[in-house]
């Protein structure tokens, strides 16, 4: 049973660089959401998608981008990596609009 | 701007004793989510509440969701070392035809043997 697998786990990043984190799940769920994990400031929405070729901003969209071209995949680009998005990203699913969440392991990235 | 406030954020407490952690949220909302994350662990869901009075209970954790006050509990019976871990509440927020889940702050419960 797979449910939502992330990609890397982990991962150290030059400033500067493009980086993707990859979220893919077999749930078949239409819904799909990136969070960013910080001490102290619990789980903030990056961007969300309702269904294949949507996707809306969360709370912290700035220097994040995604895209969403079936309904497995919700990819997570960080065009231009900079200190401040050392963090561990979380990405999670649900059936329907609303309902239970189910969330991945976990991509610790640290820029330096 | 739907905010979720957790408190305490953080709760040692002895073995064998009760707590109750506390989750407001600012705007209206049906549904509420519990879940519990283990340190460098991801996120697992402990709760679902789907209406006003909603209880529901597994273990020594028993969660509650009174809408009208925009409240739900989380209470903890005669806390177990096994219990230590974070809890988080959400809640879901629709526009525009979308829901996101908006997280507490999170309350690192460390239960002391």
């Amino acid at each position: 049973i797979a449910g939502i697998t992330q990609a890397p786990t982990s991962q150290i990043l030059a400033a500067g660089r493009r980086m993707t984190l990859r979220c893919t799940q077999d749930m078949r769920h239409n819904a799909m959401y990136w969070y960013r994990q910080d001490l102290g400031l619990g789980l903030r929405l990056i961007h969300y998608s309702n269904t294949a070729g949507t996707t809306g901003k969360g709370e912290v969209p700035d220097g994040y981008s995604v895209s969403r071209a079936n309904t497995d995949d919700f990819p997570l680009t960080l065009a231009s990596a900079v200190p401040s998005q050392t963090s561990v990203y979380f990405c999670a699913s649900s059936a329907l609009m609303g309902g239970e969440a189910f969330f991945g392991q976990g991509t610790r990235l640290t820029v330096v | 701007e739907l905010k979720v406030e957790q408190n305490p954020l953080f709760l040692s407490m002895q073995e064998g004793k009760n707590y109750t952690i506390y989750c407001n949220y600012s705007t209206t909302s049906d549904r509420l989510y519990w879940y519990r994350q283990d340190p460098g662990k991801s996120l697992e869901s402990l709760f679902v509440l789907l209406s006003n009075g909603a209880v529901k209970q597994e273990g020594r954790l028993m969660a509650s969701l009174d809408t009208k006050a925009r409240l739900s509990t989380l209470h903890i019976t005669a806390a177990v070392h096994d219990l230590s871990a974070t809890y988080f509440c959400a809640v879901d927020m629709a526009t525009s035809g979308t829901y996101k889940y908006i997280f507490g702050t999170g309350t690192r419960l460390k239960v002391l043997a």
